[in-house]
């Protein structure tokens, strides 16, 4: 049974489109998060919601949004991709009462944008 | 705003041997979070080792230990008795108290038969 399932892994499109990843983590945690990791492997965070309330909110340009209609949901909406958009995107999600024990990630998603 | 270092991008260690990565932080705190994240092949986000702050015993999980100075923002990973599965990308991660993993660059390990 997977904690974090995102969904799909892979998306290959065409520049200009509109696509969405969804994220869903039976983990009962209250706390999901997008990252972004780039093709050197770099690892950076864009969104982070707690309790469906978006709480970061990096330098990200405005074709993404972030939807969290549940604790337990969180999907990335990406409006006229770019090539640059182009990379590997995790889900994730945490316990906010307990710090220590990191962030449980799923599977990424790789973005091919063509 | 936090920076986490990997200065080695690339490792390499004979199978059964001994290997660190290396890692350092930049932080004013002084209550936080280490970790260190695995990536094999698969892509996924492995959870290897973790260390709070406060704690001055060094973590360890089977063959993975960790060497946390903390005055010196310092928190080295080590593997012991490595094996062809241990080879992936490490990253070492900081954390304040709710607020953002932060990733270093990660380090390539790779384990020669």
């Amino acid at each position: 049974d997977t904690a974090v399932s995102q969904t799909p892994k892979y998306l290959v499109t065409q520049m200009g489109n509109d696509k969405s990843i969804k994220c869903e983590q039976n983990l009962g945690h209250d706390t999901m998060y997008w990252y972004k990791q780039d093709s050197k492997k770099f690892l950076k965070i864009m969104f982070s919601y707690n309790n469906k309330e978006l709480i970061i909110n990096e330098t990200v340009p405005n074709r993404f949004s972030p939807k969290s209609p549940d604790k337990a949901h969180l999907n990335l909406h990406i409006n006229s991709l770019e090539l640059g958009d182009s990379a590997v995107y995790f889900c994730a999600s945490s316990q906010a009462a307990r710090q220590a024990y990191g962030y449980t990630f799923g599977s990424g998603t790789r973005l091919t944008v063509v | 705003a936090q920076t986490v270092t990997q200065s080695q991008p690339e490792m390499s260690v004979q199978e059964a041997e001994t290997v660190t990565l290396s890692c350092t932080y930049d932080t004013s705190e002084s209550d936080y979070y280490l970790f260190w994240y695995k990536q094999p092949p698969s892509r996924q986000m492995i959870l290897v080792i973790r260390q709070e702050a406060y704690k001055q015993q060094n973590a360890t999980e089977n063959r993975f230990s960790v060497n946390f100075q903390k005055a010196a923002k310092s928190f080295s990973l080590k593997i012991s008795d490595s094996q062809l599965g241990d080879a992936a990308m490490y990253f070492c991660a900081y954390r304040n108290p709710y607020e953002k993993l932060t990733f270093g660059t990660g380090t390539r390990l790779t384990i020669i038969p």
